[in-house]
């Protein structure tokens, strides 16, 4: 099956400083990629998706200057958490899905963040 | 958005076999069903999906309700390795993203 990659999985990060994840599709290209958020015990939520070489749409309530997404090219996209505080520790978790009629998506492993 | 109903939790017994409902009362004529698990700190896991008719695969069968409004996952013989949160969601395809619900969360007991 068709392999997605997130890195870092872990990182510990300072309150005001900013933390960029990779999402890495491995052996497909992926049109579109999305963004979910999972806090604990909670079930995921989409934050944005993005298509490659154009801007993503954000879900409401989520802030486009504070997690800046880029696609730019067809087997990576970027979530860059801009001075992160400690709200904004989560699970982050990007998906990938091919260009066919179905739209299979394929799930990373996640990146676990922590804000001290 | 259609949406699902599942139970919050469930139990069942090792190598005994599983059955996790879904209602959709709503679906429309082109949403999928859908099922993914996630496990303990890790991405979701897609297991099946279908659309009418009933589905196997070597993970686990998809029934589907002839009128499409529920659904049931089975599991033949639960192992502790099945112990996650299964998702139940509808995708129509063309709307992009899959919506995740709270799930079910299966306990397997050895």
């Amino acid at each position: 099956g068709a392999v997605v990659s997130q890195h870092p999985s872990r990182v510990i990060c300072k309150s005001g400083t900013s933390v960029k994840i990779e999402c890495r599709s491995l052996d497909f290209q992926a049109t579109t990629m999305f963004w979910y958020r999972q806090f604990p015990k909670k079930s995921l939520m989409l934050m944005a998706t993005s298509n490659e070489g154009s801007k993503a749409t954000y879900e409401q309530g989520v802030e486009k200057d504070k997690f800046l997404i880029n696609h730019a090219s067809l087997t990576l996209s970027t979530l860059t958490v801009t001075s992160a505080h400690p709200e904004d520790s989560s699970f982050y978790i990007c998906s990938a899905s091919t260009s066919s009629a179905y739209n299979e998506q394929f799930f990373g492993p996640g990146t676990r963040l922590t804000v001290l | 958005d259609a949406k699902t109903t599942q139970p919050n939790s469930m139990e069942s017994n090792e190598e005994e076999p599983v059955h996790l409902p879904c209602n959709h009362s709503t679906i429309s004529g082109t949403d999928y069903i859908h099922w993914y698990r996630q496990l303990p700190s890790q991405g979701p896991e897609y297991v099946i999906h279908g659309l009418t008719s009933n589905v196997n695969n070597r993970m686990a069968s998809l029934a589907i309700a002839e009128d499409r409004k529920s659904s049931t996952l089975i599991l033949h013989r639960a192992t502790l390795r099945d112990a996650a949160v299964y998702y139940c969601i509808l995708y129509g395809g063309s709307q992009g993203n899959l919506i995740f619900g709270k799930g079910t969360k299966l306990s397997v007991k050895p």
